[in-house]
């Protein structure tokens, strides 16, 4: 069974940092591009940022260049997503979620329940 | 990058009759080489992840009742919920891949009436 635990949201002042953690379990991780997806309370979905199977390939939304980095490391099937920077409104649920193929662009088949961030002062 | 656009914004349907939901993109995700559209479906419930529903447009996931089919190429798709049940409440999004930089539409919102 495919499972995406996301980790390490919270309650965090504007400027200051937060790192987030995917560990996936249930399918062979070095296999599949993996994301971040946002959603800010009572709102849409946005795609965060995207990275290949090998960290070859790696995309940010606009909102999200030159403050957030992904990364992933295959052997701990983790994923991680180093946020810096952080702004009102970067305040979402953030989810991590599978590719359906190793490559960055993709529809996601799985999704974690989620991290929550908040950022306030 | 690519605009995704959705209608309704919401819409209640009666038990067992059609639900129709319209998503527009804002260039054409269909890939001339492999004539395949790149555009998925996601089903939201409260408190719930997103659930992948349709892929290529109208391929159908693994255990996705086969009252939802999804339609449509190039720019203009459609999600279809033939007959609603109660437990098909929940807010859709239809999402474009042909890009790297993967966009959603704002959803549409399906109740009960």
């Amino acid at each position: 069974e495919v499972q995406l635990v996301e980790s390490g949201g919270g309650l965090v002042q504007p400027g200051r940092s937060l790192r987030l953690s995917c560990a996936a379990s249930g399918f062979t991780f070095d296999d599949y591009a993996m994301h971040w997806v946002r959603q800010a309370p009572g709102k849409g979905l946005e795609w965060v940022s995207g990275i290949s199977w090998n960290s070859g390939s790696i995309g940010y939304a606009d909102s999200v260049k030159g403050r957030f980095t992904i990364s992933r490391d295959n052997a701990k099937n983790s994923l991680y997503l180093q946020m810096n920077s952080l702004r009102a409104e970067d305040t979402a649920l953030y989810y991590c979620a599978k590719g359906y193929y190793d490559i960055l662009t993709g529809y996601y088949d799985y999704w974690g329940q989620g991290t929550l961030v908040t950022v306030s002062s | 990058d690519i605009v995704m656009t959705q209608s309704p914004d919401s819409l209640a349907v009666s038990l067992g009759e059609r639900a129709t939901i319209n998503c527009k993109s804002s260039q054409s995700v269909l890939y001339s080489s492999n004539n395949k559209n790149y555009l998925a479906w996601y089903q939201q419930k409260p408190g719930q992840p997103p659930k992948l529903l349709i892929y290529w447009a109208s391929t159908r996931e693994s255990g996705v009742p086969d009252r939802f089919s999804g339609s449509g190429s190039g720019t203009d798709f459609t999600l279809t919920i033939s007959s609603l049940q109660a437990e098909d409440v929940a807010v859709y999004y239809c999402q474009q891949y042909y890009s790297t930089l993967l966009t959603f539409g704002p959803g549409t919102k399906v109740d009960i009436k």
